[in-house]
């Protein structure tokens, strides 16, 4: 079955450590983005790609940097310059429409 | 003002009950309007899609689109516990540029 593919489901950081999200899609989609998802505040973009090796900044980029390597693969880095990291990550991809991953759950301890 | 704009609940309804979840749009350059259904620690899933005004059945769900007002809804009939989730409206424009509202927390009380 086509979809997106999210790793890992949990996730937890230290203080001043950077951690990487994974994404896969064997949907060959060219698009691909990622949301934050926190409570009461919907869906904010932190970065999108169109096509391989490029790659824009959404509304909340700072403290994360994506790449865009390979068509099916998309992974986020939570940097340590992002001071409130903790959140829901959902990575998609786009067609006429959105597919989105289940998610990763990124704690601070 | 955002795009697109949803009342974020939550909502809590008995089982059985006819849901109806709304949101409003500013964009009148909006086409198509999308409803995303997100289980708790999921992603959101693509539940209902209507192009333009009108109205779309599917099954319990029913998705409307009133262009004249800018207003987006989703009613759930003969609502079942499963339907507990987050809802998301979304608008896109034909440009393929996707607005979401913040989703309304729904649960359905058995």
């Amino acid at each position: 079955d086509g979809g997106i593919t999210q790793s890992p489901k949990y996730l937890f950081r230290k203080e001043g450590q950077n951690v990487t999200l994974s994404c896969e899609q064997n949907l060959n989609h060219d698009a691909m983005y990622w949301y934050r998802q926190d409570p009461g505040q919907g869906l904010r973009l932190i970065y999108y790609s169109q096509i391989v090796n490029d790659f824009q900044k959404g509304d909340i980029a700072e403290g994360y940097s994506v790449s865009r390597e390979k068509k099916e693969s998309f992974p986020l880095t939570v940097t340590s310059a992002q001071k409130n990291p903790t959140a829901f990550y959902l990575c998609a991809s786009k067609n006429y429409g959105y597919t989105f991953g289940s998610g990763t759950r990124l704690t601070v301890v | 003002q955002k795009e697109v704009e949803q009342d974020p609940g939550p909502l809590s309804v008995p089982e059985g009950a006819i849901v109806s979840l709304n949101c409003t749009y500013s964009n009148s350059a909006f086409q198509y309007f999308m409803w995303y259904r997100q289980y708790s620690r999921k992603g959101p899933e693509l539940l209902m899609y209507t192009y333009s005004s009108g109205n779309k059945e599917d099954g319990r769900f029913t998705a409307q689109v009133d262009k004249s007002s800018k207003y987006i809804s989703l009613f759930i009939r003969d609502s079942q516990p499963s339907d507990s989730a987050t809802y998301l409206c979304a608008a896109r424009n034909t440009g393929n540029q996707f607005y979401f509202g913040t989703g309304t927390s729904l649960t359905v009380i058995p």
